[in-house]
């Protein structure tokens, strides 16, 4: 069975650039969760939807973060303008009962320059 | 265990002992735990959960303990094999409706 998916893997983009994030969470799972990992700070969440929908947005950084879940298999996250403190690696997880038992895609390794 | 800046905790341990791997949870609402293993370069993988009505769960070569009263978590894994060298979290959920929250990670060096 194919595990959750992310794509880009690796993103060089420039300061003030749009980055643009992409996940397909295990088919069947009805929750989708966005980390972001950097050394100082560890794993944060940032959003997670349930049913497509947004429950908890409170880890978003700032406005220039947004994440949408146009259906159950497809989730974006976008950084507009991205900044060189963007610079981490951001995860996707799924579930299927809400926070319990997530599922952790291989992340995108984003650097901002 | 906390993380100071850019430095994990690190346990070093001999192939073939048992590991122990500790952790402080903060909020005593958490009903809901986690270890999860991260290998350089992926996401980090389920390995064991349990539920605050619990105080130990097993599962293949791994043991978590819980410890409500002063708020710890511990993962013991037994007879530790190379491929067990990665960084550990535990996470913990707080109600139903709430994302994880991670603990900063605990590296587990294995040597031969």
């Amino acid at each position: 069975d194919a595990g959750v998916i992310q794509s880009p893997r690796h993103e060089v983009t420039e300061m003030g650039q749009e980055v643009t994030l992409r996940c397909k969470p295990i088919s069947g799972h009805n929750s989708l969760f966005w980390y972001r990992q950097t050394m100082m700070r560890g794993l944060e969440l940032l959003i997670y939807f349930n049913n497509n929908v947004p429950i908890d947005d409170s880890g978003m950084p700032e406005d220039r973060f947004s994440a949408k879940m146009p259906n159950a298999s497809f989730s974006t996250l976008k950084i507009q303008p991205s900044e060189p403190r963007d610079s981490a690696v951001y995860f996707c997880a799924s579930s299927s009962g809400g926070a319990e038992t997530q599922y952790f895609g291989p992340g995108t390794r984003l650097l901002v320059l | 265990g906390e993380s100071v800046g850019l430095h994990l905790p690190t346990l070093s341990v001999q192939e073939g002992d048992n590991s122990i791997i500790n952790c402080a949870y903060s909020n005593s609402a958490s009903d809901y735990f986690i270890w999860y293993k991260q290998e350089s370069g992926k996401g980090p993988q389920f390995i064991i959960d349990i539920r605050s009505n619990m105080d130990k769960r097993q599962g293949q070569r791994v043991t978590v303990l819980l410890n409500k009263t002063v708020k710890h978590l511990s993962l013991q894994i037994a007879a530790t094999q190379p491929g067990d060298s990665a960084v550990y979290f535990c996470a913990e959920r707080a109600g139903s409706a709430d994302g994880l929250t991670f603990g900063k990670g605990t590296h587990l060096i294995i040597q031969p």
